[in-house]
């Protein structure tokens, strides 16, 4: 069974700039959450999507946002980039709600 | 506020050695429990989970975590560690089936040779 993948696994944009990155999670599995992880802050909860439906939302500014396909991928955008989205964000899906999360290897931005 | 606690930011262990990681979590029920294990520029890789029954599990990679309630505490242990286990461990929490996952802020593992 193929895992989950994220597009691009890296990517360099400018200050003020705005991004993309996709996530393709396991077959079968419906719940696909995003992550925010920096040496400082550690792991932060982006959001989760669960049938094409934002279930779950942390505490981040709206220029973060997200949606789920039919056929469960994901995509999450950034606008207005600034130099501290600098980060590796990781993609994870499970079946359901709190079951196991399977991660991606995750898209490295930096931001310059 | 629910939060997970690894009290360690970074243990070394000799190989060979027998590692301990510690991980603590305040709730008030019994939470649904993980470690994941994060090598270097990769992603997180589940390691184990307590949802209920058994309180010693058993993982991959040889690992294995004992909840107890009484402590509020689910630490990994393995009895020999291996150079390669040398990377990032996470201790994560979900408070029951409708919440999302409360993540410590890792234990980042060093082995001496």
């Amino acid at each position: 069974k193929a895992g989950v993948t994220q597009t691009p696994r890296y990517l360099i944009k400018t200050r003020g700039q705005q991004v993309t990155l996709s996530c393709s999670p396991i077959s079968g599995h419906r719940s696909v959450s995003w992550y925010q992880q920096t040496p400082g802050q550690g792991l932060q909860f982006l959001f989760e999507y669960f049938s094409e439906t934002q279930r779950n939302k942390g505490n981040f500014p709206g220029r973060f946002s997200g949606r789920q396909f039919s056929n469960s991928r994901s995509e999450m955008n950034v606008s207005t980039l600034e130099l501290g989205d600098s980060a590796l964000y990781l993609c994870a899906s499970s079946k359901g709600h709190n079951y196991e999360q399977y991660f991606g290897p995750g898209t490295r931005l930096t931001v310059t | 506020a629910q939060s997970v606690t690894q009290p360690d930011i970074h243990i070394t262990v000799s190989e060979g050695a027998s590692l301990e990681l510690r991980c603590n979590y305040s709730y008030g029920a019994t939470p649904y429990l993980f470690w994941y294990v994060q090598s270097p520029g990769q992603g997180l890789q589940l390691l184990l989970k307590y949802f209920s029954g058994d309180t010693l599990v058993q993982g991959i990679k040889g690992f294995e975590a004992e909840f107890k309630r009484s402590q509020s505490s689910f630490n990994l242990r393995k009895p020999s560690v291996h150079w390669s286990d040398a990377a990032e461990y996470f201790c994560a929490v979900a408070p029951g089936s409708n919440y999302q996952l409360i993540w410590g802020a890792g234990t980042k593992l060093i082995i001496k040779p």
